[in-house]
């Protein structure tokens, strides 16, 4: 149980086009979804908390207009990294809590290359 | 907001031998502390984890220990095998912040045959 699913696995895409994430979790519902990038050798650093049926909550320092969260279902929360630059090449996962006492189940990642 | 420090940043240990991992955190609110462990291009995998009314948590080869009055807690392997070898981050989650973690830089532990 506790299944998070994270779509697309790796994604190339071209310089100031737009690219959508989705994390779904399968086997539960998730009211509250957490976005974290992670640079090469680097560790998680939480971007955003997703919120179903309201606004995300941004970390300071992230820009709200470029990566846009959507959480509209209790299964589903979408992170959109808009007008993306090569600087925005990361690996993007998502996490949820899915309360069974087990923690945090965590997405499989995206691997975000912008050339 | 919380900071979590962790060390060492690397670790190498003969199989068969101990590996500690500390980390600190800074807001003594924080009431859960996981442990994760990641594999190359892999999602994060919880091994073990501890909450703030606990002082100890074992499981196998693995234990954690946490001191609130100091802020910190420490990872515990061992027996170490070579599959131990990866990753790993501890993490706080702050109280009533909605559960978000806040992690620590990570350790690359290495387990030498």
């Amino acid at each position: 149980g506790a299944v998070v699913s994270q779509h697309p696995s790796r994604v190339i895409c071209k310089s100031g086009t737009s690219v959508k994430i989705e994390c779904r979790s399968l086997d539960f519902q998730a009211t509250t979804m957490f976005w974290y990038r992670q640079f090469p050798k680097q560790s998680l650093m939480l971007m955003a908390t997703s919120n179903e049926g309201s606004k995300a909550t941004y970390e300071q320092g992230v820009e709200k207009d470029k990566f846009l969260i959507n959480h509209a279902s209790l299964t589903l929360s979408t992170l959109t990294v808009t007008s993306a630059h090569p600087e925005d090449s990361s690996f993007y996962i998502c996490s949820a809590d899915n309360r069974e006492g087990l923690g945090y189940t965590f997405g499989s990642g995206t691997r975000l290359t912008v050339v | 907001g919380e900071n979590v420090e962790q060390h060492p940043s690397t670790l190498s240990v003969q199989e068969g031998d101990s590996a500690v991992i500390k980390c600190t955190y800074s807001d003594s609110a924080s009431n859960y502390f996981p442990w994760y462990k990641q594999e190359l291009g892999k999602r994060p995998q919880l091994i073990i984890d501890i909450r703030s009314n606990v002082g100890e948590k074992k499981d196998q080869r693995i234990a954690v220990t946490l001191n609130k009055t100091a802020k910190h807690f420490s990872l515990h392997i061992t027996e170490t095998q070579p599959e131990d070898s990866a990753v790993y981050f501890c993490a706080a989650s702050p109280y009533n912040q909605g559960g978000k973690l806040i992690f620590g830089q990570g350790t690359e532990l290495s387990v030498k045959p």
